[in-house]
């Protein structure tokens, strides 16, 4: 099956940084997606994004399809965007989730 | 808003007992998920759903079995818990016309003692 790599695995940064996280994945995918996991263990859906490029406030990521690798963007970071960034990779249904990045935001 | 819950935020089981983990969405997805998430491991799937009453294997399904009688319930059973099977198992759910986004309930801590 496909393999998703994550990096970096730890980041830690002062709130108002901006900061980029990568996703590789050893195969094509149809199906790209980044989410965040909140410290209570939530997981919400932040990007759908097999290719291109797309914006959501400070967030922002963009997909290389041809080289198999996605970007996640945060820019001035805030405290309430600290938790995990999982990337998943795949088919329509069913995806491969990487590792996972864990970032923590400090004042 | 889509709505993915799921019966218990934690729950505690003694080896050897059956486990029912319940999941929950209100938004008419044909697309229903169990995963399991276990530090340093991500999200691994368990089982997956397409349709009321289909089911595919995931990539760990060993040891856990599933049901979904009705469309928007999904349930995840352990058939005799053991103590590996101690984990976070978080349920998704989505549109088959919508590309494959996922949406996730809050999660369930089980502990198997």
């Amino acid at each position: 099956g496909i393999q998703v790599e994550q990096s970096p695995p730890d980041l830690i940064l002062q709130e108002g940084a901006n900061s980029t996280l990568r996703c590789n994945f050893s195969d094509s995918v149809n199906n790209l997606q980044w989410f965040h996991q909140n410290p209570w263990g939530q997981l919400i859906n932040l990007f759908y994004i097999p290719s291109g490029t797309k914006q959501n406030g400070r967030l922002s990521a963009t997909t290389v399809a041809t080289e198999r690798y996605s970007l996640l963007y945060i820019s001035s970071s805030q405290t309430t965007d600290s938790g995990v960034y999982f990337c998943a990779g795949g088919g329509y249904q069913k995806v491969t989730f990487g590792t996972g990045t864990k970032l923590q935001v400090i004042p | 808003d889509v709505k993915v819950t799921q019966s218990s935020r934690y729950l505690v089981k003694r080896t050897g007992e059956k486990v029912f983990l319940e999941c929950v969405q209100d938004m008419d997805h044909e697309n229903m998920f169990w995963y399991r998430q276990d530090p340093g491991l991500g999200l691994r799937l368990i089982y997956f759903s397409y349709d009321v009453k289909m089911k595919e294997k995931g990539d760990i399904p060993e040891g856990y079995s599933v049901s979904r009688e009705k469309k928007e319930r999904f349930s995840l059973i352990l058939e005799s818990a053991s103590t590996n099977q101690t984990s976070m198992y978080l349920c998704a759910s989505s549109l088959a016309s919508d590309l494959g986004t996922q949406y996730f309930g809050p999660g369930t801590r089980l502990l198997v003692l």
